[in-house]
């Protein structure tokens, strides 16, 4: 079955630490991105890739930093710098960035800083 | 950029009745509307979409409407069941866009 995985689905880590975010698609989809989703606030996006090798920032890029060397393969390290990094991530994937909008989702990683 | 609202944060109907979640959002050369359902513990899953030139979709019990003119699109859902239980999003953006602008999310619940 093609999708979305993401890993690990939970994680805790303790300040100060930087945890990467695992995100792999067999769907070969151009386009993946990076949402953190917390109460009240919807899905804000973090990074998003629309080629191998270029990515953007989105809307709250600080504290977080992704790579994109596989078409399949789109890594969040969420970093010390970020201050308020409790939350759920979702890693997504698209056709392609310009021509659709759905958007595939994966089930989700949750990060707990302790 | 764009900039979505969408009402009521939380939303609660008894087995049978209709729902609606209502969204507004600002960037006028938006052209695509999509909604997402979110069951717990999942991912969002694309339920049903709209493009500008049209006014209204229906897909089964689901359907989506648009004003352009009062840039606000809704969600309406008919017979309602409690498997209708979950987080709904709605979303805009440009076609020619690279990303799409969510809503808050609404939690809606149906009550057996």
């Amino acid at each position: 079955d093609g999708g979305i995985t993401q890993s690990p689905k939970y994680l805790f880590r303790k300040e100060g630490q930087n945890v990467t975010l695992s995100c792999e698609q067999n769907l070969n989809h151009d386009a993946m991105y990076w949402y953190r989703q917390d109460p009240g606030q919807g899905l804000r996006l973090i990074y998003y890739s629309q080629i191998v090798n270029d990515f953007q920032k989105g809307d709250i890029a600080e504290g977080y930093s992704v790579s994109r060397e596989k078409k399949e393969s789109f890594p969040l390290t969420v970093t010390s710098a970020q201050k308020n990094p409790t939350a759920f991530y979702l890693c997504a994937s698209s056709r392609d960035g310009t021509n659709t909008g759905e958007l595939f989702f994966g089930e989700g990683s949750r990060l707990t800083v302790l | 950029g764009e900039n979505v609202e969408q009402h009521p944060s939380t939303l609660s109907v008894q087995e049978g009745d209709s729902a609606v979640i209502k969204c507004t959002y600002s960037d006028s050369a938006s052209n695509y509307f999509p909604w997402y359902k979110q069951e717990l513990g999942k991912g969002p899953q694309l339920i049903i979409d709209i493009r500008s030139n049209v006014g209204e979709k229906k897909d089964q019990r689901i359907a989506v409407t648009l004003n352009k003119t009062a840039k606000h699109f809704s969600l309406h859902i008919t017979e309602t069941q409690p498997e209708d239980s979950a987080v709904y999003f709605c979303a805009a953006m440009r076609w020619s866009g690279s990303r799409l602008t969510f809503g808050e999310g609404t939690q809606l619940t149906v009550n057996p």
